[in-house]
């Protein structure tokens, strides 16, 4: 079965610091992968998406990530976090097809900026 | 452009009662699926509605249940209540495009607590 696993729980960077969240996932083909952002009382926003092509994705708000099919991973990184990017992320994998696909959610990362 | 917007924002209820919580989509979307996010955990697909018809469906019990208007709006209904069914509850919209991905938008939940 498509899973994804965020091995970090809760992570602490200081502002300015560059910043990498962790995202494996299981699936047999190509997958559609996600990141999501939540910030308290929000609902979901999506930062960046990939489906294909080139393994750097670019996404919203500075952030960048890249599939990694030998390693069935899909980082997250910021070269500098801000105070602002404090929140939930979610890495997430299609499942299914594009018109009737769920959406398997890893188990999220806390981001916690320090001053 | 209204994003998608769900009521209510809070809501507390016993154990034994039953509950409805409602979503708008966004403009010009057709398709809604619902997620459940327990405290502390990614979201789980609960089941999506599109052309007023459940097309597909997560691991939930019969209690969880909905529905889809011709407006496209949708209710979430979920019977004998549970304390483990506090939650937060998500909505997403999407476009139905045949043979692409259709992205998904959330709005920002509802948080029900069962006592």
């Amino acid at each position: 079965a498509q899973s994804v696993t965020q091995p970090d729980i809760h992570i602490t960077v200081s502002e300015g610091a560059s910043l990498e969240l962790r995202c494996n996932y299981s699936y047999g083909a190509t997958p559609y992968l996600f990141w999501y952002v939540q910030s308290p009382g929000q609902g979901l926003q999506l930062l960046l998406k990939y489906f294909s092509g080139d393994t750097l994705v670019q996404g919203i708000k500075g952030f960048e990530a890249e599939f990694k099919r030998s390693q069935s991973s899909f980082n997250l990184r910021k070269p500098s976090v801000h105070w602002s990017d404090a929140a939930e992320y979610f890495c997430a994998v299609l499942r299914g097809s594009g018109n009737t696909g769920k959406l398997i959610f890893g188990q999220g990362t806390t981001l916690q900026v320090k001053p | 452009d209204a994003g998608v917007t769900q009521s209510p924002t809070h809501l507390i209820k016993t154990r034994g009662q039953q509950v409805t919580l409602r979503c708008s989509p966004k403009s010009g979307h057709d398709t809604v699926s619902w997620y459940q996010q327990a405290l502390g955990q990614g979201p789980q697909f609960i089941f999506q509605y599109y052309e007023e018809e459940e097309r597909q469906r997560g691991n939930f019990p019969d209690r969880f249940s909905g529905h889809q208007f011709p407006n496209y709006s949708s209710e979430l209904n979920v019977n004998a209540l549970l304390l483990g069914d506090s939650a937060l509850y998500l909505c997403a919209s999407s476009l139905e495009r045949r043979g692409s991905y259709n992205e998904q938008f959330f709005g920002p939940g509802t948080r029900l607590t069962v006592l």
